[in-house]
């Protein structure tokens, strides 16, 4: 069965430390993978496209990467306005977009 | 630059009563249109999208039903609301096959 996978359910970091999300996918076939924000009562924002393995966006402490079974994003040196949910979701070939439950990430000062 | 607003921003309502939750897109023409629902942990679950005027598919059976009487409005209703229909609603819009989508800020329903 199709689907996308993020771990972790929740992360907890100190201003400044440095780690990554990863965000999982087993579908039939891939056009593209999407990074999103979402803060408490709002809609997700987006991010970040990325559309084939090997490729890599970057905004700010963020930094997206891509391969042919995972994407993985890189939060540097975070702040606690870095805090939110970040979803990902993947648009297969049948334009399918299917989305990740998401890692809540909380950044304590 | 585009734009897309959704309201209410929150809606509290009770069992057996009528639902219209309203989006319109600005900026943009003869975007594709998407009603999302979202519960808590849980992935994102599409309810329905439309790629036209008068051109509706729907995802999952279900107590809702959506239309789109002009190019950048969406709405999706319910003649009688069931408790399961509480959720986190999103309406987005996209341009383009391989375009991301672009998000309300979401309708809060409670039903009671």
């Amino acid at each position: 069965e199709d689907q996308v996978t993020q771990s972790p359910e929740a992360l907890r970091l100190q201003e400044g430390e440095s780690s990554s999300l990863n965000c999982s996918y087993t579908v039939s076939g891939l056009r593209g993978l999407f990074w999103y924000r979402q803060d408490p009562g709002k809609g997700p924002e987006f991010l970040f496209t990325l559309y084939s393995a090997g490729e890599e966006k970057e905004k700010e402490r963020l930094k997206a990467t891509l391969t042919k079974k995972e994407s993985f994003l890189h939060i540097t040196a975070p702040k606690p306005e870095d805090s939110a949910t970040y979803l990902c979701a993947v648009l297969e070939n049948n334009n399918d977009m299917r989305f990740g439950a998401g890692t809540r990430l909380t950044v304590k000062p | 630059s585009q734009t897309i607003h959704q309201w209410p921003a929150t809606l509290v309502q009770p069992v057996g009563s009528p639902l219209s939750l309203e989006c319109t897109v600005e900026g943009t023409s003869n975007p594709n249109l998407y009603w999302y629902r979202q519960a808590a942990g849980r992935g994102l679950q599409l309810l329905f999208y439309s790629v036209g005027i008068g051109q509706i598919s729907s995802e999952v059976p279900q107590n809702l039903s959506a239309s789109r009487p002009q190019d950048r409005q969406f709405i999706l209703s319910s003649k009688k609301l069931l408790l399961s229909d509480s959720g986190f609603y999103l309406c987005a819009w996209r341009t383009g096959n391989n375009s991301p989508l672009h998000f309300g800020n979401g309708t809060r329903l409670t039903v009671t």
